[in-house]
């Protein structure tokens, strides 16, 4: 079964203290992990799509790595502005193994910027 | 910068109630989706459509509910008896094409659909 693992659920940060978040996945053939930002109430804005094993992309103080089984997005230097849910999520396929696009996504990192 | 709207922000209803949650998705993508969120948990999957039908569905999209594309630029949702369990965010999102490089899906600001 196709499955997509966020981690840690939540994460406190100081302003300048940089991290990472982890995005786990088992599926069969993949076609892309994206990487999602999501504010309270809002829908989910579009940050990355990584494609392949080693591709690396990079927005402002944002850096996503792809792995075979893992994605790591790197925060340095956070700021409060920072402050959102992050969610990763693949393309899935149905029982017969074709993909129109849906989409299976993480539970979310929360992460928080403390001034 | 073109992106996915939604109609309306917020509806409360009834139980046992119809309510059409609307979208405009981005003018020249192909691929449509729905999507909802509960309260504190995942994103899930509910419809995706293309080519005017749609292409899959979840368990979650039982016969209560449907979706129409009616003109070249709307994209609706519909749920015919609502249950208090329907009551969550609702998304629509869309995508260019089929081919590897058009894989990312854009999504709206989310109708809240509260069922009392």
């Amino acid at each position: 079964e196709d499955q997509v693992t966020q981690s840690p659920e939540a994460l406190r940060l100081q302003e300048g203290e940089s991290s990472s978040l982890n995005c786990s996945y088992t599926v069969s053939g993949l076609r892309g992990l994206f990487w999602y930002r999501q504010d309270p109430g809002k829908g989910p804005e579009f940050l990355f799509t990584l494609y392949s094993a080693g591709e690396e992309k990079e927005k402002e103080r944002l850096k996503a790595t792809l792995t075979k089984k893992e994605s790591f997005l790197h925060i340095t230097a956070p700021k409060p502005e920072d402050s959102a849910t992050y969610l990763c999520a693949v393309p899935t396929s149905n029982a017969g193994g074709t993909s129109y696009g849906k989409l299976t996504f993480g539970q979310g990192t929360i992460l928080t910027v403390h001034p | 910068e073109p992106e996915v709207t939604q109609t309306p922000s917020h509806q409360v209803t009834q139980m046992g109630q119809e309510v059409i949650l609307r979208c405009v998705p981005i003018s020249n993508h192909l691929y449509f989706y729905w999507y909802r969120q509960i309260l504190g948990q995942k994103v899930e999957f509910l419809v995706s459509f293309y080519n005017n039908e749609i292409s899959e569905k979840s368990e979650i999209f039982d016969d209560q509910f449907s979706v129409e594309r009616p003109d070249g630029s709307n994209f609706t949702l519909k749920i015919r008896s609502t249950k208090l369990e329907d009551s969550a965010m609702y998304f629509c999102a869309s995508r260019k094409g089929l081919n590897i490089a058009s894989y990312e899906q854009y999504f709206g600001p989310g109708t809240r659909l509260t069922v009392t």
